[in-house]
């Protein structure tokens, strides 16, 4: 069994519509991130986390340490937020990241 | 832009050769970290180096290795190139030990084909 499990793998939504991604962990964290990977291959950092909730512009990202799962949400999905999105994790005593196979997201106008 | 730079963008090269992939990290970060991105494996974390000090280890083949200079930045020796070591590898930096309060930046990626 995999330490960062996602779901789900595909997702593909109408524009405007409200997503969820999903990602559990197994292991005690540090730090729980989610990453954007656009088709061209960078990889692009949109949240660290540790406990609780932070928003950047449509997207809001969640943990539940005591549940380890972490969720991803993005408001008024657009196009351009067609993409591949990574959960990774950082162990305690270690800065490695541990990804998650990722969740590949298709916005159809 | 992450601030993290990589070199060179691609890199053909053939069965048995040895490539040298560059990364240069944001200024100020003094962790480096390697990642290997292949289709079958997704992304695997390689090395990490920590001011000039390999700091961690994952799977890292032995005919890979790594450094880091003292002006920081980080070079990723490949070497007796296999075809399934065709893959992206990305650099990224820290600002710290990384760990709770340190983002890590990732640089834009090399694309090694390996034919």
């Amino acid at each position: 069994k995999n330490e960062v499990e996602q779901s789900p793998q595909n997702l593909t939504a109408q524009e405007g519509e409200f997503i969820t991604i999903n990602c559990s962990y197994s292991v005690e964290i540090s730090a729980l991130h989610w990453l954007q990977q656009h088709p061209g291959g960078g990889i692009v950092s949109l949240f660290m986390l540790s406990s609780g909730k932070k928003k950047h512009g449509r997207l809001i990202a969640t943990i539940n340490i005591q549940e380890k799962h972490s969720s991803l949400h993005i408001t008024a999905s657009h196009p351009r937020d067609s993409a591949v999105y990574i959960c990774a994790v950082t162990d305690f005593g270690n800065e490695k990241l541990t990804f998650g196979t990722g969740t590949r997201l298709t916005i159809i106008p | 832009d992450s601030g993290v730079t990589q070199t060179p963008k691609h890199l053909i090269t053939a069965t048995g050769q040895r490539v040298t992939l560059r990364c240069s990290p944001r200024s100020g970060d003094l962790s480096v970290y390697w990642y290997q991105q292949s289709l079958d494996q997704g992304l695997q974390f390689l090395i990490q180096y920590y001011n000039g000090e390999e700091r961690a280890k994952g799977n890292i083949l032995e005919r890979f290795s790594a450094q880091q200079f003292p002006d920081l930045h980080s070079e990723l020796n490949l070497s007796s190139l296999e075809l399934g070591d065709s893959a992206l590898y990305f650099c990224a930096s820290s600002g710290g030990l990384g760990g709770k309060y340190n983002e890590q930046f990732f640089g834009p990626g090399t694309r090694l084909t390996v034919l």
